[in-house]
C-alpha cells in the first residue's frame, strides 16, 4: 500500500481481555517497528523486526506482550490479560533496512482498557 | 542510556519563524530526525540529518546540528496555522544498531493568527 496501515484505529477492551493489533507495512520495507505512545511515558520502542532475523524484543514491557510478523510483511501485536496501564496509542512503523533513512509511521491504534 | 530532551511548548504568530530545540546525550548518534504529529494522527517524517552535516534546508524547514553541544534545532520559516502540531526530535545510533528511534518528549507548537 501507499503507507503503513494499522487496524483497528480504536479499540476499547475490558481489563483482563486479550487484544490483537495489526500492522501492514509499506510494500518493500524489510524493517518493522512497534512503538507505544502514552501520556506518562512519551514514545517508547517496543519491538523491531528485520527480515528473517530474530526480533529485538528489548522494549516489550512485560511477558503479556508479544508480536509476530508473518511472511516478512504483516505484523500482529498481542497483549494478553490487558491492564489499565496498557491504555495508549500503539504505533507501527516500517523502513528499508535499519532506520537511518527514517521510519514511516501508521496512524496508530488507540487502545483503551476499561 | 540515550536521552533526548525538548522544551514542551512554543507559541508563535502566523508569519513568524519558529525554532524548536532538542538536546541529546548519545555521542554516537548518527542520524537525527524531526517528526510532526497532528491531533489524532501518526508521526510524519519531516526531515533528517546525518551527523557529519551542520545544516540541512528543505523548503521552509532548516535543521541545524551542533554536534559538539549535542544540540539540534528545527527552524520553520513563515509559520502557518497548519504548522500547529507536536514536533518530535529523535535519534538513532550505532549503539542501537540503528534498530530503534529514541524520541524526545515533543514540543507542542501553537501558531496563532
Amino acid at each position: 500500500g501507499a503507507g503503513v496501515s494499522q487496524s483497528p484505529s480504536n479499540k476499547v477492551t475490558e481489563k483482563g481481555k486479550d487484544v490483537e493489533l495489526r500492522c501492514d507495512p509499506i510494500s518493500g520495507h524489510t524493517a518493522l517497528y512497534w512503538y507505544r505512545q502514552s501520556l506518562g511515558q512519551g514514545l517508547e520502542f517496543l519491538i523491531y523486526f528485520q527480515g528473517n532475523s530474530a526480533p529485538d524484543k528489548s522494549g516489550l514491557p512485560s511477558d503479556r506482550f508479544s508480536a509476530e510478523r508473518t511472511g516478512g510483511s504483516v505484523s500482529t501485536l498481542t497483549i494478553q490479560r490487558t491492564q489499565q496501564e496498557d491504555s495508549a496509542v500503539y504505533l507501527c512503523a516500517s523502513s528499508f533496512t535499519g532506520s537511518q533513512g527514517g521510519s514511516f509511521f501508521g496512524q496508530g491504534t488507540r487502545l483503551t482498557v476499561v | 542510556g540515550e536521552d533526548v530532551e525538548q522544551s514542551l511548548f512554543l507559541s508563535v504568530r502566523e508569519g513568524d519563524s519558529s525554532v524548536i530545540n532538542c538536546t541529546y546525550t548519545d555521542s554516537s548518534s548518527t542520524y537525527l530526525y524531526w517528526y510532526k504529529q497532528e491531533p489524532g494522527a501518526g508521526l510524519q517524517l519531516l526531515t533528517y540529518i546525518f551527523s557529519n552535516m551542520d545544516m540541512k534546508q528543505d523548503q521552509r524547514l532548516t535543521v541545524l546540528l551542533n554536534k559538539k553541544d549535542k544540540h539540534l534545532s528545527l527552524r520553520i520559516a513563515d509559520t502557518q496555522t497548519g504548522d500547529s502540531a507536536i514536533y518530535f526530535c529523535a535519534e538513532t545510533s550505532m549503539n542501537t544498531g540503528f534498530q530503534k528511534l529514541v524520541f524526545g518528549t515533543g514540543t507542542r507548537l501553537l501558531v496563532s493568527p
